[in-house]
Formats: C-alpha cells, sequence, structure tokens
C-alpha cells in the first residue's frame, strides 16, 4: 500500500548548522510532495511543496529536492536557528480530481541548539 | 482572512458517547480533509469530502466514523460509540482546488475518550 517513511526521527543540531531530513515513497503516482511543521499543540504548518516536474526548490534557508527515480525527497535547512524547533512531517500526495488524500511520514522532532 | 476553523478545540467523552466535530474551511475553499494523528505520531489521512459529496473515505474505519460537508455549514466528523482508541487530535484542512492545491489545516480537535 502506500507507505512513506522518514528519516532521521530525532534530530539535533547546533545553531547555525545545517539539518536535512529525508523520505522516501512508494506509491510511483505520487507527484506532489509538501513539508510541514508542527509546534507543539499547535496545527501543521506549509513550509515548502515540490511538485514531481521540478527536481529542487529553494525558498530563503529552506530547500528541497526530489529525486522521482529513486523515490527519495529531502528537506533542507541551512543556518538552523533555535525557532526552528519543531516536528517537520513530509508527505506524498496525487493531484487529481478523484483524491487529495497526502500520506504522510513519521515526523522528525528537529532540536535546535542556541 | 480567517483560516481554518475547527471546535471544539478540546473534546471530552465518555467510553460510549457520541463525538461531533466540526470545521470551517477557509473563505472560498469548497474541499475539506479529515486526518487523525495518534500521540507522536504522523497524520492519517480519514476523508476528502466536497460540498454534498464525499470524494474518498478510503481512510475512515468501516463502523462508528462518518463524515459530512453540507451545502450550508461546516463539514462534520462524527465518531459514535466512542473508545478509548479513539482519544486522539482530529485535523482537518482546506483547498481550494481539490488534490491539486495546498492544503491548509485547521488548530485540531483534541477528542480524550475517558
Amino acid at each position: 500500500g502506500e507507505n512513506v517513511e522518514q528519516h532521521p526521527s530525532t534530530l539535533s543540531v547546533q545553531e547555525g548548522d545545517s539539518a536535512v531530513i529525508k523520505c522516501t515513497y512508494s506509491d510511483s503516482a505520487s507527484n506532489y510532495f509538501p513539508w510541514y511543521k508542527q509546534e507543539l499543540g499547535k496545527r501543521p504548518q506549509l513550509i515548502i511543496d515540490i511538485r514531481s516536474n521540478v527536481g529542487e526548490k529553494k525558498d530563503q534557508r529552506i530547500a528541497v529536492t526530489l529525486n522521482k527515480t529513486a523515490k527519495h525527497f529531502s528537506l533542507h535547512i541551512t543556518e538552523t536557528q533555535p525557532e526552528d524547533s519543531a516536528v517537520y512531517f513530509c508527505a506524498a500526495g496525487v493531484t487529481a480530481s478523484n483524491t487529495g488524500k497526502l500520506i504522510f511520514g513519521q515526523g522528525t522532532t528537529l532540536q535546535v541548539k542556541p | 482572512n480567517a483560516g481554518v476553523m475547527q471546535n471544539p478545540r478540546h473534546l471530552v467523552r465518555r467510553r460510549g458517547q457520541e463525538a461531533r466535530l466540526r470545521c470551517s474551511p477557509m473563505k472560498g475553499h469548497s474541499h475539506v480533509y479529515w486526518y487523525r494523528q495518534l500521540p507522536e505520531e504522523g497524520l492519517k489521512f480519514m476523508v476528502y469530502l466536497q460540498k454534498e459529496n464525499i470524494i474518498d473515505e478510503s481512510g475512515m474505519p468501516k463502523e462508528r466514523f462518518s463524515a459530512e460537508f453540507p451545502k450550508e455549514g461546516p463539514s462534520i466528523l462524527r465518531i459514535q460509540q466512542v473508545v478509548r482508541g479513539d482519544s486522539a487530535a482530529y485535523f482537518c484542512a482546506s483547498s481550494p482546488v481539490g488534490g491539486e492545491d495546498e492544503q491548509y489545516f485547521g488548530p485540531g480537535t483534541r477528542l480524550t475518550v475517558t
């Protein structure tokens, strides 16, 4: 069935270092890959997304890469700051008229130490 | 522009009671998705609805759970005869065009079954 594996489950970095979170997906029809940040007790917030016709996308300190052949996609955060500390979820979906569901990874708890 | 609204934010029910969770999508959005999040886990898709239609309910348990999105009013997720295992955070998300756009999440309803 559809599955998204996310690693690592926890990640601790020093302020200013980079953080990388990796995901793999099983459904080859997936063509939409968003990343969400969730602070404790809060709603998931979309921080960046990428579609299958693009290999890389960047937004300030955040970048996402996609390898459709290998079914891998990754989130890269550079120059991390303490406010980046949160749980990050990757997801994979198929953009089509009859389904909009996202399959989420298990989450990565990122801790940025000042 | 108000975001996705959910109420109640916290709901306590005894085993065997019914739980009703409400979701009002963002203005201009006509597609709603419900997800369930167990403690320290990722979000699991439950159901995708458009106004007056269930589009994809592949993630809904076969019994006790139902969802609707009437022509007027919020989307409702209904859980009958709740059990302890139903305790979780239930998030809804909305998008302007189903399956083709970003999903924006509400603040969630935290259901506790005692």
